[in-house]
């Protein structure tokens, strides 16, 4: 069985700092990664995906993600984060099983503070 | 916009009703995937039908059903409801023929059980 672990909860850090939000993820088959942002009260907006190929996965709004093997991890990274990225992130895993549902991490709510 | 439209946004409903939300995926887009996000469950996958039939389950409740129709919109029936199932429920859809399977979400809709 597949299933995603997001360390953090939440995740304060000051405007201009980096960030990084960790996902480690378990599964025996081959899998396809994902990065979610939802900002209050909106849907979910895709920012990145692994599917295969080169392990350093570039996203939208200067966000990037190195997807580790060994570690099992698939960690999001940004160099300088604004005000505006203020919002919920979900790592997710997908494949294997025929399905391709989504299983989904419980959340990391980044919070930019001036 | 991600092109998926969930209607209504927003539910408020008495506890033991019946309830229909509905979900139009992106054009051309085969699966649709139905998820319930509330605070103490976090994203549950529900089900996933594709061309009008079912694919996958997930933690769906005996109270909860869905179809998908001929035009591949979908529509989700919970009853009997319960205070618990007060929550955010998006609808997601994907493409044909990707592996990989990007999901695009709907800004969901909001029931609230009273």
């Amino acid at each position: 069985a597949q299933s995603v672990t997001q360390l953090d909860s939440q995740v304060p850090v000051f405007e201009e700092a980096p960030v990084e939000l960790r996902c480690n993820y378990s599964s025996s088959v081959s899998v396809y990664l994902f990065w979610y942002v939802q900002y209050p009260n909106q849907g979910l907006q895709l920012l990145l995906k692994y599917l295969s190929g080169s392990t350093l996965v570039k996203g939208i709004n200067g966000f990037e993600a190195e997807f580790n093997k060994s570690q099992t991890s698939f960690h999001l990274r940004k160099p300088s984060v604004h005000i505006s990225d203020t919002a919920e992130y979900f790592c997710a895993v997908s494949g294997g099983s025929g399905t391709y549902k989504y299983i989904f991490g419980t959340g990391t709510r980044l919070k930019v503070l001036a | 916009d991600s092109g998926v439209t969930q209607t209504p946004k927003h539910l408020i409903t008495a506890t033991g009703q019946r309830v229909t939300l509905r979900c139009s995926p992106r054009s051309g887009d085969l699966s649709v995937y139905w998820y319930q996000q509330s605070l103490d469950q976090g994203l549950q996958f529900l089900i996933q039908y594709y061309n009008g039939e079912e694919r996958a389950k997930g933690n769906i409740l005996e109270r909860f059903s869905a179809q998908q129709f001929p035009d591949l919109h979908s529509e989700l029936n919970l009853s009997s409801l319960e205070l618990g199932d007060s929550a955010l429920y998006f609808c997601a859809s994907s493409p044909p023929g990707t592996p990989y399977n990007e999901q695009f979400f709907g800004p969901g809709t909001r029931l609230t059980v009273l």
